[in-house]
């Protein structure tokens, strides 16, 4: 059974940084690509950027709003994904989910979310 | 940025009648592949969102058969043939051309 959990969130200070990880377990991780979607409390879901699996180079890509700000990182060898979130802004408060990709890009395995609430 | 859009925003639904939602890109979908990027997604209440059908026609993996996806380009349809109770939520369409994706705004479906 495919199972992604993400951790690592919390109640964090603005301009502060935070790491949320990743961890799957269920299928080879180091033939997929990664996800990362948050939704803000109340609202839609905003793409917040994806990594390739290595045969791809495990390049990473964002949306313009985490640019520079964030990163996303894999280690194929624990099986998980990483977010490094820095230089945090309150707009930033959000559930992020960590999602296995198929194919170009489609979203296929959701994990439940973990908070990330940026407050001073 | 490829901009989504979805209609209606919002419909309720009398359990066994039929729904539709549409979902428009600002530019075309359509892969040099054959293929179309768009997927559709639900999320039901308190839950994360699941997959329900990718590349504009593909029904994933579990998805009941009344749940189907259509079009190509610029232009797609989730068609719910038989509304159910537990098909309540926030259906969204995605585009999965390019870097940034993008989601369309959602749209709420409940029952009458």
């Amino acid at each position: 059974e495919v199972q992604v959990v993400e951790s690592g969130g919390g109640l964090v200070e603005p301009g502060r940084s935070v790491t949320l990880s990743c961890t799957t377990s269920g299928f080879t991780f180091g033939d997929y690509a990664f996800g990362w979607v948050r939704q803000a409390p109340g609202k839609g879901l905003e793409w917040v950027g994806c990594i390739t699996s290595k045969a791809y180079g495990g390049t990473p890509g964002y949306a313009a709003s985490v640019k520079g700000r964030f990163l996303i990182s894999r280690d194929d060898s624990k099986s998980t994904a990483f977010l490094q979130m820095n230089s945090l802004k309150t707009e930033d408060t959000a559930l992020y989910f960590c999602i296995r990709q198929i194919d170009r890009a489609t979203l296929a395995d959701w994990g439940q979310g973990t908070q990330v609430t940026v407050s001073p | 940025d490829i901009v989504m859009t979805q209609s209606p925003l919002s419909l309720s639904v009398i359990p066994g009648e039929p729904a539709s939602i549409s979902c428009r890109s600002s530019q075309s979908l359509l892969y040099s592949n054959g293929a179309n990027y768009l997927d559709w997604y639900l999320q039901k209440p308190g839950q994360a969102p699941q997959l329900l059908i990718y590349l504009s026609f593909h029904r994933a993996s579990g998805v009941p058969d009344r749940f189907s996806g259509s079009g190509s380009g610029t232009d797609f349809t989730l068609k719910i043939s038989r509304v159910e109770a537990e098909d309540v939520g926030i259906y969204y369409c995605m585009q999965g051309l390019e870097i940034p994706r993008t989601f369309g705004p959602g749209t709420r479906l409940d029952i009458k």
